[in-house]
This record gives structure tokens, C-alpha cells and sequence, in this order.
């Protein structure tokens, strides 16, 4: 079974801060792992996925996250955030060998501010 | 090259009645996989369909829900006699193949009120 933890139902940052949404995951075999962005209203857009390959991997919108499996980690972050970097941030972890449906985080809602 | 197409978008029903949302997958994607959100948490799987198939419904209520995605035409997932907790954004997703290098595309999602 799989599960993922995101800390910090909220995270506010000012204009040109650095980004940092956490995300922990459970998993009994190898994960493949995923963040996605949701803008108000709409469906989610995936921002960047991790499938065993580089463990730094890089996404869209300047975000990129790090899978540390030592730490069962897969944090995202970004240097500078932008105004239209506010949204709500899903991380989501699938499992190998089976139907690839995928287990969500409760969210992170992230706030820029001036 | 249109995505993922969720109608309709916003559905209101009392309850006792039924509500039917759809969803066609992007051009070329056969597989289809259907989520709930509750206010103020994240996406729960429910079903995994390919077409005429159900692969995976480990995350479907036992009663009142079904899905189906036929030969032709969209995935519909239906939810017979709503109640108020049926209250939700429903979305659906779809991916060319269980390659887990395919991630899945979201619709907008269909926000169903029951009344």
C-alpha cells in the first residue's frame, strides 16, 4: 500500500522567495512519484514526475523536486517564487506492478505575497 | 489538441435523484480513471477503466455508484439516489497505457451539489 504526506495544509511566501512544499511517502515497493499544481476551478496539471530515473528531476514552471529515498522524501522547490505560483500543490505516488492509480496527498495551499 | 473533456462542469441535484457525469479521454488515450475531491482534501482514487473493462475499482462505494466506459462514446460515472454527502468535485483522468512513464491528464472536473 502507498500513502503521502504532505506537511503544511498552507505556506506562504513573498514575491522572489525560495519555494519549498513538503512531501513524504510510504511505499512497499519502489515509487514512482508526482506533483501536480491546481489552479482554482480546474482539474490538476502536472508539474514534474519521478520514475526511477534521476533522482533531481525538473519540471515546469521552474520547479524542481528531489527524491530521497534514505529520507522517503520527495520535496519541491523553487528559487524564486512568481505571483502566478499561487495555487494548491498535490503530491502523489503510484506503485509499480500493479494499475497505476494514483494516491494523493491532502495538499499544500500556497500563497505569494508582495 | 483538446484534453481531457469533463461535462458538465457544475451539476445540481436534490436528493433521491441521479446524477450522471462524463468524461472523454484525450485523443488516443484508452485508459480512464475516475476521482473524488472533498472540500479541503485532496483526490481519491475510485475506479480504473479501459474501454468495456474495469480494471480497478478498489475506491468505488459499494452501493449508488457505478462507471462504465463503452466502446464508443465517453466514461460515464453514475451515482444513483444522491445523497448530501455526494457533494463533491468529480474528476477524471485519462493515460495512453499503464507504462508508468504515462502519467495521467486531468479534466476540470465536474462539481456536483446536491441539494
Amino acid at each position: 500500500a502507498q500513502s503521502v504526506t504532505q506537511l503544511g495544509s498552507h505556506v506562504s511566501v513573498s514575491e522572489g522567495a525560495l519555494v519549498l512544499l513538503r512531501c513524504n511517502y510510504s511505499s512497499s515497493v519502489p515509487p514512482y512519484l508526482f506533483w501536480y499544481v491546481q489552479y482554482p476551478n480546474q482539474g490538476l496539471q502536472l508539474l514534474l514526475k519521478y520514475t526511477s530515473a534521476a533522482t533531481l528531476v525538473k519540471g515546469i514552471n521552474g520547479f524542481e523536486a528531489e527524491f530521497k529515498k534514505s529520507e522517503t522524501s520527495f520535496h519541491l522547490t523553487k528559487p524564486s517564487a512568481h505571483m502566478s505560483d499561487a495555487a494548491e500543490y498535490f503530491c502523489a505516488v503510484s506503485a509499480t506492478g500493479t494499475a497505476s492509480k494514483l494516491t494523493f496527498g491532502t495538499g499544500t495551499r500556497l500563497q505569494v505575497t508582495l | 489538441n483538446a484534453g481531457v473533456m469533463q461535462n458538465p462542469r457544475h451539476l445540481v441535484r436534490r436528493r433521491g435523484q441521479e446524477a450522471r457525469l462524463r468524461c472523454s479521454p484525450m485523443k488516443g488515450h484508452s485508459h480512464v480513471y475516475w476521482y473524488r475531491q472533498l472540500p479541503e482534501e485532496g483526490l481519491k482514487f475510485m475506479v480504473y477503466l479501459q474501454k468495456e473493462n474495469i480494471i480497478d475499482e478498489s475506491g468505488m462505494p459499494k452501493e449508488r455508484f457505478s462507471a462504465e466506459f463503452p466502446k464508443e462514446g465517453p466514461s460515464i460515472l453514475r451515482i444513483q439516489q444522491v445523497v448530501r454527502g455526494d457533494s463533491a468535485a468529480y474528476f477524471c483522468a485519462s493515460s495512453p497505457g499503464t507504462a508508468f512513464n504515462q502519467p495521467q491528464h486531468f479534466g476540470d472536473g465536474t462539481r456536483l451539489s446536491i441539494l
